[in-house]
């Protein structure tokens, strides 16, 4: 089975705090993704990346980067903790296009979230 | 700009009715879609898919319908139980070399199945 870990399930910190949440994947993905989570929005894309030191920004990039140095782990960095920024936080893997099938392709596994409160 | 959209933001039904979860979205270049359930404390598990060569596609009690020409797709679990509470998630891709399997999910629907 996929296997995909967060390194913490919840968190709480203070506004302006540098905060780091790492996943890890066993299947050797080429791809992983963050999303946010929010009542309301659904998961929204902050980062993904295709491959090592690779990432592309999603469609809520703003006050987030990222880090992939090896492929099986990509972190999450908030330069500065905000309150809008408390929110779940998804990880989520997957093939890339020629590691699997067209449907492997596409489907996303997730790990159990972050609960990131800012206070 | 919400490209995909789930109107319905929960859904109450009774135990071994059918439950109906509905999705709209707005981008042609979509052409494969995904439906995802969330847990309460757990992450999303995929569910079913549907490729657009498609309009119909079945796993046990969950099917999914896809209507090109409308851009809706649905989701029907017959019957329901109550494990099937849970939130259900939408979400739809555009294949293609430069997409890496990029998903746009919607916003949502809770579906509560009563005993």
């Amino acid at each position: 089975d996929v296997k995909v870990t967060q390194s913490s399930r919840y968190l709480v910190k203070r506004t302006g705090e540098k905060v780091f949440l790492e996943c890890v994947q066993d299947m050797d993905h080429e791809n992983m993704f963050w999303y946010r989570q929010d009542p309301g929005l659904g998961l929204r894309l902050i980062y993904f990346s295709y491959d090592v030191k690779m990432k592309e920004k999603g469609d809520i990039p703003e006050g987030y980067s990222v880090s992939r140095e090896k492929k099986e782990r990509f972190s999450l960095i908030l330069e500065s903790a905000s309150t809008n920024q408390t929110s779940m936080y998804l990880c989520a893997s997957s093939f890339h296009l020629g590691q699997g099938d067209w449907s492997s392709y596409n489907e996303q596994f997730f790990g159990p979230g972050t609960r990131l409160t800012v206070l | 700009d919400q490209q995909v959209k789930q109107n319905s933001p929960s859904l109450s039904v009774q135990e071994g009715r059918i439950s109906i979860l509905n999705c709209d979205y707005t981008n042609s270049m979509f052409d494969y879609f995904l439906w995802y359930k969330k847990y309460p404390a757990e992450g999303p598990t995929f569910l079913i898919s549907i490729s657009s060569i498609k309009d119909k596609n079945e796993d046990g009690r969950f099917t999914v319908f896809l209507n090109k020409s409308a851009k809706h797709l649905s989701l029907h679990i017959v019957p329901s139980q109550p494990g099937d509470s849970a939130v259900y998630f939408c979400a739809a891709s555009a294949l293609g070399g430069t997409s890496y399997g990029k998903l746009t999910f919607g916003q949502g629907t809770i579906l509560t199945v009563h005993p």
